[in-house]
C-alpha cells in the first residue's frame, strides 16, 4: 500500500523564479493539501484540492497556486520566489467522507532553498 | 485566524515517566483533533486523534484527552521509552484547513 510520495525530494532556486512541488496521494485517498513548514515551526496550511478544485485556502499569497489531476495528484506552483518561500512542503492526503475534519497523511515533503 | 497554543515547547523526562503536552484553542466549531510525531528530517506521523463527541481515547501508552468547554486538548505518554523522544504537534480543524501547534521537542532520557 503506497504512501503518500513527493518529489523533488530537494531543491535550490533563486529568487524570481517559479518552481513546481509534485504529490501522489495514499492509495484510495481523494483529497490533497499542501503545508509550508518553517525550521522549528509547525506546518501552515497552504489550501486543499478536492474534484480537481481548490477547496480551501490559507493565509498564503496568489504567488502559490495548485492543481489536481484526475488520478488525485497534486502539483503546488509557487512563482516569484522569495528568500522566506525556503521551507519544507509538505503533501498529506486523506479520504472525504462528506464531513470535515479527517485523518490526513503526510509525505515525506520537498526541502525548498532559495538563494 | 485561528490560533492554537502548544506548551511547553521542550520537555525532558527520564524514560518510564509520563509526558503531558497541552494545547488550547478557541474556534468551538472544532471537531477534529489529531496528534502528530515528527522525527528529525521525516514526515509527520499521525499517533492519535480525537473527535469532538469523544472526551477520552485511548491507544497502548498514548492517550488524547479533550475538554470542549475549556477549549483545550492533551496528548498523555505513559511508560515513555527513548524511541519517544521527538517533536510533537497538535491540530485542530476550522472546516477542511487545519491549523498546527508550534510542538513540543520531547525527550527521554534513558
Amino acid at each position: 500500500d503506497a504512501g503518500v510520495t513527493q518529489s523533488p525530494t530537494h531543491l535550490i532556486k533563486t529568487r524570481g523564479q517559479q518552481v513546481t512541488l509534485r504529490c501522489s496521494p495514499k492509495s484510495g485517498h481523494d483529497t490533497v493539501s499542501w503545508y509550508q513548514q518553517a525550521l522549528g515551526q509547525g506546518p501552515q496550511f497552504i489550501f486543499q484540492y478536492y474534484e480537481e478544485e481548490e477547496r480551501q485556502r490559507g493565509n498564503f499569497p496568489d504567488r502559490f497556486s495548485g492543481h489536481q489531476f484526475p488520478n488525485y495528484s497534486s502539483e503546488l506552483n509557487v512563482n516569484a520566489l522569495l528568500l522566506g518561500d525556503s521551507a519544507l512542503y509538505l503533501c498529506a492526503s486523506s479520504l472525504d467522507k462528506g464531513s470535515v475534519g479527517q485523518p490526513q497523511h503526510f509525505g515525506d515533503g520537498t526541502r525548498l532553498s532559495i538563494l | 485566524g485561528e490560533n492554537v497554543e502548544q506548551h511547553p515547547s521542550t520537555l525532558s523526562v527520564q524514560e518510564g515517566d509520563s509526558a503531558v503536552i497541552k494545547c488550547t484553542y478557541s474556534d468551538s466549531a472544532s471537531n477534529y483533533f489529531p496528534w502528530y510525531k515528527q522525527e528529525l528530517g521525516k514526515r509527520p506521523q499521525l499517533i492519535i486523534d480525537i473527535r469532538s463527541n469523544v472526551g477520552e481515547k485511548k491507544d497502548q501508552r498514548i492517550a488524547v484527552t479533550l475538554n470542549k468547554t475549556a477549549k483545550h486538548f492533551s496528548l498523555h505518554i505513559t511508560e515513555t521509552q527513548p524511541e519517544d523522544s521527538a517533536v510533537y504537534f497538535c491540530a485542530m480543524n476550522t472546516g477542511n484547513q487545519f491549523y498546527f501547534g508550534t510542538g513540543t521537542s520531547l525527550t527521554v532520557i534513558p
